[in-house]
């Protein structure tokens, strides 16, 4: 099946800092990808709809300026969180969806286990 | 987006079937009904997908009775691996699809 990667699998950073988290969509073209935030224990929260060559979408209560998302080309999406802090510790995972007639699924990444200390 | 309801969590023993049952009252005429499983620390993997009747993979079979109202995901002979949380998703296919959680079903496997 498609596959799509997530770099880094875990990440720690002090707080104030700034980090960015790649998804790619490694054996197709991903118009649309998406960006989601769990919490332990919690189901999956969608935070952004990142379109390629566009901006992207945000979901209500999710701060834009804080979650930048940059998808500057059909097969990589980037998060970047601005001045982290510890309440944004959380895992952060993409999903991606069509290209080649792949329309009917979306394909996860592994997901990043943000740590702000 | 079509809401769902699932049970918060089940358990069950090795090599019994599990059946997962899914509530999507408000599910719409485009819309597929989608089965993610996720273990910890990782992101959801599929593992079927089906619009009406029953469908059935190498993995699971899902069920789905005439009014498309509610579905049933069923895994024959459960191992301890598939020990995992569960969701059940129902949306219209397309790539610029959202894909919305709901709470999800934690299935627990003893031995």
């Amino acid at each position: 099946g498609a596959v799509v990667s997530q770099h880094p699998s875990r990440v720690i950073c002090k707080s104030g800092t700034s980090v960015k988290i790649e998804c790619r969509s490694l054996d197709f073209q991903a118009t649309t990808m998406f960006w989601y935030r769990q919490f332990p224990k919690q189901s999956l929260m969608l935070m952004a709809t990142s379109n390629e060559g566009s901006k992207a979408t945000y979901e209500q209560g999710v701060e834009k300026d804080k979650f930048l998302i940059n998808h500057a080309s059909l097969t990589l999406s980037t998060l970047t969180v601005t001045s982290a802090h510890p309440e944004d510790s959380s895992f952060y995972i993409c999903s991606a969806s069509g290209g080649r007639g792949m329309n009917t699924e979306a394909f996860f990444g592994q997901g990043t286990r943000l740590t702000v200390v | 987006l079509a809401k769902t309801t699932q049970p918060i969590s089940m358990d069950s023993y090795e090599g019994q079937e599990v059946n997962i049952t899914c509530s999507h009252n408000n599910i719409a005429t485009n819309d597929y009904i989608t089965w993610y499983q996720q273990f910890p620390s990782q992101g959801p993997r599929f593992i079927i997908q089906g619009y009406k009747t029953k469908v059935t993979n190498e993995v699971a079979s899902l069920f789905i009775p005439a009014d498309r109202k509610s579905s049933t995901l069923s895994l024959p002979r459960v191992s301890l691996s598939d020990t995992a949380v569960y969701y059940c998703l129902v949306g219209a296919v397309g790539s610029a699809s959202k894909i919305i959680f709901g709470s999800g079903t934690r299935l627990s496997i003893r031995p």
